[in-house]
């Protein structure tokens, strides 16, 4: 089967840095995505990484190792906004394609 | 352009019921994908249609069923409704497939989501 492993909560202040780590175990791996989603919200995609390395997207960035089965989303600046639950997701073809996500990160962005 | 829909908005059954939801892509989207979302976790998958195909299945029981069809539009059905079935289900389109091996000159496709039905099952 397939897991991920993430903070449940991340608390940090404006204008500051956060690094939310995504741990994964999974067969057939192609690629690790992260999403936002703000309460009563649907998710929104952030990035992708299908090889190991910095992606980034201007406040955002996502790295991935897959030699450790290791990703994190970075998010700099942080605006009040910003506050949400971030989910990694890992897309595995093991006979058949899924998508698993991890259980989120709820991130709390205090002034 | 409009977003994915999705209908209803939020549906009440009760045990041992049939429930369908609907889904619209976005225009142009051929892929539709669906999840089911309890709270305080993460969206779980549980199908994609691309081309009005099955492409992938998550890990839920034949209760679950899904279409597609030729506008791309999908259906979700859900036999014989359990308390544990309750939850958000959301749907997302995309233009092609999921996910693809770079290496392998593929591709990946960003995932649009809808908002989702809240199904209660008393």
């Amino acid at each position: 089967g397939q897991s991920l492993e993430q903070p449940s909560e991340v608390t940090a202040v404006e204008g500051a840095i956060v690094q939310i780590n995504c741990t994964y175990q999974t067969s057939g791996f192609y690629g690790l995505s992260w999403y936002q989603q703000h309460d009563g919200g649907a998710p929104t995609f952030l990035s992708y990484n299908a090889l190991d390395g910095l992606e980034e997207t201007g406040r955002f960035s996502s790295f991935l190792s897959r030699s450790d089965s290791y990703g994190y989303l970075l998010l700099q600046e942080l605006q009040m906004k910003d506050s949400a639950s971030y989910f990694c997701a890992v897309f595995a073809v093991t006979g058949r394609r899924a998508l698993t996500f991890g259980s989120g990160t709820r991130l709390q962005v205090q002034p | 352009d409009a977003g994915v829909t999705q209908s209803p908005t939020h549906l009440i059954k009760t045990r041992g019921q049939h429930v369908t939801l609907r889904c619209s892509p976005i225009s142009g989207h051929k892929s539709v994908s669906w999840y089911q979302q309890v709270l305080g976790q993460g969206p779980q998958f549980i199908f994609q249609y691309y081309e009005k195909e099955e492409r992938g299945r998550g890990n839920f029981p034949d209760r679950f069923s899904a279409r597609q069809f030729p506008n791309y539009s999908s259906e979700l059905n859900v036999n014989a409704l359990l308390l544990g079935d309750s939850a958000l289900y959301l749907c997302a389109s995309s233009l092609g497939r999921l996910h693809g091996h770079r290496l392998a000159g593929a591709f990946y496709n960003e995932q649009f989501f809808g908002p989702g039905t809240r199904l209660t099952v008393l």
